[in-house]
């Protein structure tokens, strides 16, 4: 089946600095829907790519996704500590199945 | 307020107990989802349900039951039959369609005692 490959799995930045995860599968993507989930909490849908190249920026969040719909990345500029926690990645596998979750990347902001 | 709930919040479970774990929705969602997550992992499908009295299997079935009786309730029951049950559990539920966005409930965190 599917999978969607996803790096780092932890990341330490001083508050501040940038963040990047990446989000990779061996097949063509249909889309790609990212989730943030803070510590002890749920995840929570931040946004969906559909077409190729496709960038979307939700404040300091950059979404992209690839020319080949194969690859996907999340780019934070200058963190803060809200932006703590794990960011997932998930696609549909093929036929009307349900979402495949990349294993997140833990995100720690040091003040 | 629109959402999914899930009950209890926390549970704790003896050697050879099935304990059942609540998921309800308001939504109007046609599918419903469980996970199981563990500390530092991502997110693995247990079951999931696109319509009233159907469901599948997902990725790690074995040692769990559900099922669909109504639309706003995806109970999952975990057996004796699953041998390390430890783990945070999520419920999440969307329009039922390939590629929708999925919301979740809060969760319930299982333990062994």
């Amino acid at each position: 089946g599917q999978q969607v490959m996803q790096i780092p799995q932890y990341q330490h930045v001083q508050e501040g600095e940038d963040f990047t995860t990446y989000c990779n599968s061996s097949t063509t993507l249909s889309n790609i829907q990212w989730y943030k989930q803070r510590p002890g909490g749920h995840p929570v849908f931040l946004i969906q790519l559909v077409k190729s190249g496709e960038v979307k920026k939700q404040k300091r969040l950059t979404f992209q996704f690839g020319e080949a719909k194969k690859n996907s990345s999340l780019h934070i500029t200058a963190t803060q500590t809200t932006d703590v926690g794990t960011y997932f990645c998930a696609a549909p596998n093929s036929g009307n199945t349900p979402l495949v979750f990349g294993k997140g990347t833990r995100l720690s902001v040091i003040a | 307020d629109g959402g999914i709930t899930q009950s209890p919040k926390y549970l704790f479970r003896k050697e050879g107990q099935n304990v059942t774990l609540s998921c309800e929705q308001n939504l109007n969602h046609d599918a419903m989802y469980w996970y199981r997550q563990d500390p530092g992992q991502g997110l693995r499908l247990i079951y999931y349900s696109q319509i009233v009295n159907d469901f599948q299997k997902g990725d790690i079935a074995e040692g769990y039951s559900v099922s669909r009786e109504k639309k706003e309730s995806f109970p999952l029951t975990v057996t004796s039959a699953q041998k390390n049950p430890t783990a945070f559990y999520l419920c999440a539920s969307n329009g039922g369609q390939v590629g929708q966005p999925q919301h979740f409930g809060d969760g319930t965190r299982l333990s062994i005692l």
